[in-house]
């Protein structure tokens, strides 16, 4: 399975723009990308995935590299509430790809 | 909204008894899955299940089976549960189709075994 890499841990302040990189070199053609967070003592709750444009939605927007061997995940403003693990996955989009494997994300933390 | 809901938050049992965790969904999806979750481990899977009584293996399923008789819900049972299998428990349910395959979780069960 490809693989990607993440930050252990950022650092925010409130109402900043918030940059959080993925490194994914060994991805396929065919390969999403998801990103997942964790609120604190929740269970993961979907952020945003794509393939190579870039997306945006209410939550994050999604930066994809040219040769998508990176993304960023965007939050414009960053609230407390922001303060979660991120997980940067890819995903396979033929019959029987149903999983997620979730590496240890990026822990990010908001500074009032 | 789609609602995935856990029987438990907190379980607490005792080396060797049999226990079950149950997961409930309630948008029709095909797709279900356990994963446990263990400090600087991450989330893994347990085991997953496509459709009604089909199940797959995910990363590690030892010590654990499944059983889902019905769409809407998904059980975890350990047969007789062990120490080291004290953790946090999530299910989730996904569409069986389209493009995001969106993963929606419970909120988790913390299971302890003394």
């Amino acid at each position: 399975d490809a693989k990607t890499t993440q930050p252990n841990s950022m650092e925010s302040n409130e109402e900043e723009p918030v940059h959080l990189p993925c490194n994914h070199s060994t991805i396929s053609g065919t390969d999403y990308i998801h990103w997942y967070r964790q609120l604190p003592s929740q269970g993961p709750e979907y952020v945003i995935h794509g393939l190579t444009s870039n997306v945006n939605n209410r939550m994050a927007s999604l930066a994809i590299a040219e040769d998508r061997k990176s993304s960023t995940l965007i939050l414009h403003r960053a609230t407390l509430r922001d303060a979660a693990v991120y997980y940067c996955i890819l995903r396979g989009s033929g019959a029987g790809s149903y999983q997620l494997t979730f590496g240890k994300g990026t822990k990010l933390s908001v500074i009032p | 909204d789609v609602k995935v809901t856990q029987s438990s938050r907190y379980l607490v049992k005792r080396t060797g008894e049999k226990v079950f965790l149950e997961c409930v969904q309630d948008m029709d999806h095909e797709n279900m899955f356990w994963y446990r979750q263990d400090p600087g481990l991450g989330l893994r899977l347990i085991y997953f299940s496509y459709d009604v009584k089909m199940k797959e293996k995910g990363d590690i399923p030892e010590g654990y089976s499944v059983s889902r008789e019905k769409k809407e819900r998904f059980s975890l049972i350990l047969e007789s549960a062990s120490t080291n299998q004290t953790s946090m428990y999530l299910c989730a349910s996904s569409s069986g189709g389209g493009v995001s395959y969106e993963q929606y979780f419970g909120p988790g069960t913390r299971l302890t075994v003394t």
